[in-house]
């Protein structure tokens, strides 16, 4: 079947560093993915998206970079902050499959 | 903005009971899904709905029905509750029935089964 897996599943950071967080998916035919971050004790929260007709797309203080070739996403959030830490996770909506997550700590 | 309730956050039940899990959102969107969140697995499809009366198995069916009576509302039902459906549920909707629209999530409902 489809997978969509993270790499690493904890990133710790400094506040201020710059965190990638990275994810694969297996489906060459999937055209949308989307990011999201997840609180402990909620749902999870839309923070960008992006389709296979681009190479990368920035929101505020976050990019997502799309690697076709090598069926390939990351998620760069610039500046991190405390208020960053929580599991991000990725989501391919062409096949309705998520990653697993990945725990960004971000230390004071 | 899109808001997405569920009924429960914690829901504490016996192995065997009947249990129901309601989810309701407020921006008439179409679709409807239910999902299991497990550690080290991520979000699994459980079922979804593209409409009123309408529902399609998703990828982990076994254990659960679901009922969507009226657009806003689609709920999740375990008949026979057991231990290993100890979870985190959530529920999300999206306005159409484009698979590459975004899902808006419910906060979530822990069920423990013991």
């Amino acid at each position: 079947g489809e997978s969509v897996g993270l790499h690493l599943p904890t990133l710790s950071v400094q506040e201020g560093d710059n965190s990638i967080i990275n994810c694969a998916y297996s489906n060459s035919a999937s055209d949308y993915f989307i990011w999201y971050k997840q609180e402990s004790g909620k749902g999870p929260q839309f923070i960008i998206d992006i389709r296979s007709n681009m190479d990368k797309r920035q929101g505020q203080r976050v990019t997502v970079l799309l690697n076709k070739t090598v069926k390939h996403l990351s998620l760069q959030i610039a500046a991190t902050q405390p208020g960053d830490s929580a599991v991000y996770f990725c989501a391919d909506y062409s096949t309705l499959t998520f990653g697993k997550g990945t725990m960004l700590l971000v230390s004071p | 903005d899109v808001k997405v309730t569920q009924s429960s956050r914690y829901l504490v039940k016996r192995t065997g009971e009947k249990v129901f899990l309601e989810c309701v959102q407020d921006m008439d969107h179409e679709n409807m899904f239910w999902y299991r969140q497990d550690p080290g697995l991520g979000l699994r499809l459980i079922y979804f709905s593209y409409d009123v009366k309408m529902k399609e198995k998703g990828d982990i069916p076994e254990g659960y029905s679901v009922s969507r009576e009226k657009k806003e509302r689609f709920s999740l039902i375990l008949e026979s509750a057991s231990t290993n459906q100890t979870s985190m549920y959530l529920c999300a909707s999206t306005q159409g029935r484009n698979r590459g629209e975004t899902q808006y999530f419910g906060p979530g409902t822990r069920l423990l089964v013991l």
